[in-house]
């Protein structure tokens, strides 16, 4: 049981590439969850999803996108990345609103 | 808006004495809060929650929280600390609305001296 995996671990981006960030779990979740995050600044939330083909944006979605195509799938991507996205990226998901979250390894992005 | 707090950046301990990390949250509704634990270099693990029922919750690891609605706190404990619990803390209060949003505090680091 893997749990929640993110892919890739690490990644360099120059400023105004794209890429896509993949999170993948095995555990029939309905939630998922994308955050960022920075020193100081905790944990803060990209976008979320409900379930298959639902998403919703959170705190800070300027400049990222996702899509839910799949149930086990949250892909988050960025567009024309931007050295402000440098940070840590997380996925998590969980079965109910009222059950804990479990969160993947996370991927560190840097933007140059 | 939702929110949670976490008003200590780091907390410094000995090794054997108790801890205390501090937590305070502001919803509408009833609370669901959530404590975890991120080692170096990990994603975050969970530790312990809160739905309803007794104040006082025990979790992973010997940890344990005790909710206060009255101060609007859900404050994390451990009668005796260890080296191994130096980590970053973070609490979550869970959005009582239709979108169930989990929203994080900035977290607090905890250093355990031996």
């Amino acid at each position: 049981n893997a749990g929640v995996t993110q892919t890739p671990k690490f990644r360099v981006l120059k400023t105004g590439q794209s890429m896509t960030l993949l999170c993948a779990q095995d555990m029939n979740h309905e939630y998922m969850y994308w955050y960022r995050q920075d020193p100081g600044m905790g944990l803060r939330l990209i976008h979320y999803s409900v379930g298959e083909g639902t998403t919703a944006k959170g705190e800070v979605p300027d400049g990222y996108n996702v899509s839910r195509l799949k149930k086990q799938n949250f892909l988050l991507g960025l567009e024309s990345a931007a050295p402000s996205q440098t940070s840590v990226y997380f996925c998590a998901s969980r079965w109910t609103p009222l059950r804990e979250a479990f969160f993947g390894q996370g991927t560190r992005l840097t933007v140059v | 808006a939702q929110s949670v707090a976490q008003p200590e950046d780091q907390v410094n301990v000995a090794e054997g004495n108790p801890l205390t990390v501090k937590c305070t949250y502001s919803v509408s509704g009833n609370p669901y809060l959530f404590w975890y634990v991120q080692y170096p270099n990990r994603g975050l693990q969970f530790l312990l929650k809160y739905i309803t029922g007794d104040n006082l919750v025990k979790g992973s690891y010997g940890f344990e929280a005790e909710f206060n609605k009255s101060q609007t706190s859900f404050h994390l404990k451990k009668p005796s600390a260890l080296v191994s619990d130096s980590a970053l803390y973070f609490c979550a209060v869970r959005e009582e609305d239709s979108s169930y949003k989990l929203i994080f505090g900035s977290g607090t680091r905890l250093l355990v001296r031996p």
